[in-house]
């Protein structure tokens, strides 16, 4: 079975500072992993996803996660806070082979203050 | 392409009464999902399907029916709604080849509140 938490359900930075957003996964098989963006009003969309080509993955809007299995987790990053980047952000799992359901974690909120 | 279409945005029901929220995409997905979203709770599985004419029961399906009558609809059902089937809800479509990372494509979202 997979499982995902999200450390910290709001994160709160300044314009211009890091974002680091934490997830870490449980999974019994190699997992896909993915990070999925909502704005106020609005239903998810994808801004990256791992599938095992590469540890470190880069997404839209100046995103990038860093695969780390040893810590289990797939943290989010991006080096410059931008107001439009306030939404909520939910880390998901999926399992290999044909466990094609996504698992959610509780979601993060970010804050960007001027 | 209009991607994930859902239908109505908004709904308020009474205790007792049932409505359907129609789910439409025009990807030619094979997989189609429904899930419910809780402050605090993140998303949660309702019913999904894997193709036309099957359905599955998710991690929350009580209280809910679905159907998938044709590939690019999925129909989610309340028969008897309840003041806890207060949320909004969410379709999603994806491909559906096995170990493949297909992501998964979402509406825009029903808002449903239950007096």
């Amino acid at each position: 079975a997979q499982s995902v938490t999200q450390l910290g359900s709001h994160v709160s930075v300044s314009e211009g500072a890091l974002v680091l957003l934490r997830c870490n996964y449980s999974s019994s098989v190699p997992p896909y992993l993915f990070w999925y963006v909502q704005y106020p009003n609005q239903g998810l969309q994808l801004l990256l996803k791992y599938t095992s080509a590469a540890t470190l993955v880069k997404g839209i809007n100046g995103f990038e996660a860093e695969f780390k299995k040893s810590e289990t987790s797939f943290h989010l990053t991006k080096p410059s806070a931008h107001m439009s980047d306030a939404a909520e952000y939910f880390c998901a799992v999926r399992g290999g082979g044909s466990n094609y359901k996504l698992t959610f974690g509780k979601g993060t909120l970010l804050t960007v203050n001027p | 392409n209009a991607g994930v279409t859902q239908t109505p945005k908004f709904r308020v029901l009474k205790t007792g009464q049932s409505m359907t929220l129609l789910c439409a995409q025009d990807m030619n997905h094979e997989y189609m999902y429904w899930y419910r979203q809780d402050p605090g709770m993140g998303l949660r599985l309702i019913h999904y399907s894997v193709g036309e004419g099957t359905t599955a029961k998710g991690e929350v399906p009580d209280g809910y029916n679905v159907s998938r009558l044709k590939k690019q609809n999925f129909l989610l059902g309340l028969e008897s709604a309840a003041p806890s089937q207060t949320s909004v809800y969410f379709c999603a479509s994806s491909y559906g080849l096995t170990g493949v990372a297909y992501e998964q494509y979402f509406g825009p979202g029903t808002r449903l509140t239950v007096t």
